[in-house]
């Protein structure tokens, strides 16, 4: 079945980027996802990229997509202790049926 | 309005109580969705409903029952649920099956 995979923890200092990785097995995949989770709280939708595309750039955030490798990274510039918080990988195929989280990976900002 | 909203934030219940959990979302969206998450665990799929139609039953037990009464909301009934079901349920949109999904702030229910 379908898998994605994160490293689970990850620390940085304010200031610095951060650059969380994951890798999926599903070669059809065709959405991309990064969520943000905060302590108690749901999943906030960070940014998603197609398969089709290789990078997303939006303010503080770079998605990097090598289809080739199944390598998907989230690059968080000048990190913040807001920032500090769970990050899920996702994939999808068509209609949702194969949306997928991986493990998470909690970024801690220290100052 | 981008907001999936979930009502209770909190339930505890007993292990014969009867109780539901509720989910509304006003963007039109056409496809929703529940979730289960355990603590440190990435969520995990329960049901989706498309269109109003149940499309997928992730093997979940009979005691998690899924409605949708209309596009826009989405109930999840609980009956004679287990300790080991104590869990924050999400629930989430998306346009449409497959598009990205937006969540909820989740329901964090304890079972006694």
């Amino acid at each position: 079945g379908e898998d994605v995979e994160q490293s689970l923890f990850l620390s940085v200092r304010e200031g610095d980027s951060s650059v969380i990785n994951c890798t999926y097995t599903d070669s059809s995949s065709t959405y991309l996802y990064w969520y943000k989770q905060e302590p108690g709280a749901g999943l906030q939708l960070l940014t998603y990229i197609f398969s089709n595309m290789d990078m997303k750039q939006d303010q503080r955030l770079t998605v990097l997509l090598n289809k080739k490798d199944k390598h998907l990274s989230l690059r968080i510039a000048d990190t913040q202790t807001g920032d500090s918080a769970i990050y899920f990988c996702a994939e999808s195929g068509d209609y949702g049926q194969n949306f997928v989280f991986g493990p998470g990976t909690r970024l801690s900002v220290l100052p | 309005d981008t907001e999936v909203t979930q009502t209770p934030k909190h339930l505890v219940m007993g292990m014969t109580n009867k109780k539901s959990l509720k989910c509304e979302q006003h963007m039109g969206h056409r496809a929703m969705y529940w979730y289960k998450q355990k603590a440190k665990k990435p969520p995990e799929l329960m049901f989706v409903y498309s269109y109003e139609k149940l499309s997928i039953n992730e093997s979940v037990p009979s005691r998690f029952s899924p409605e949708c009464p209309n596009s826009s909301l989405l109930n999840l009934h609980l009956h004679a649920l287990q300790p080991e079901d104590s869990a924050l349920y999400l629930c989430a949109s998306s346009q449409v099956p497959g598009d990205e999904q937006y969540f909820g702030p989740g329901t964090r229910l304890t079972v006694t």
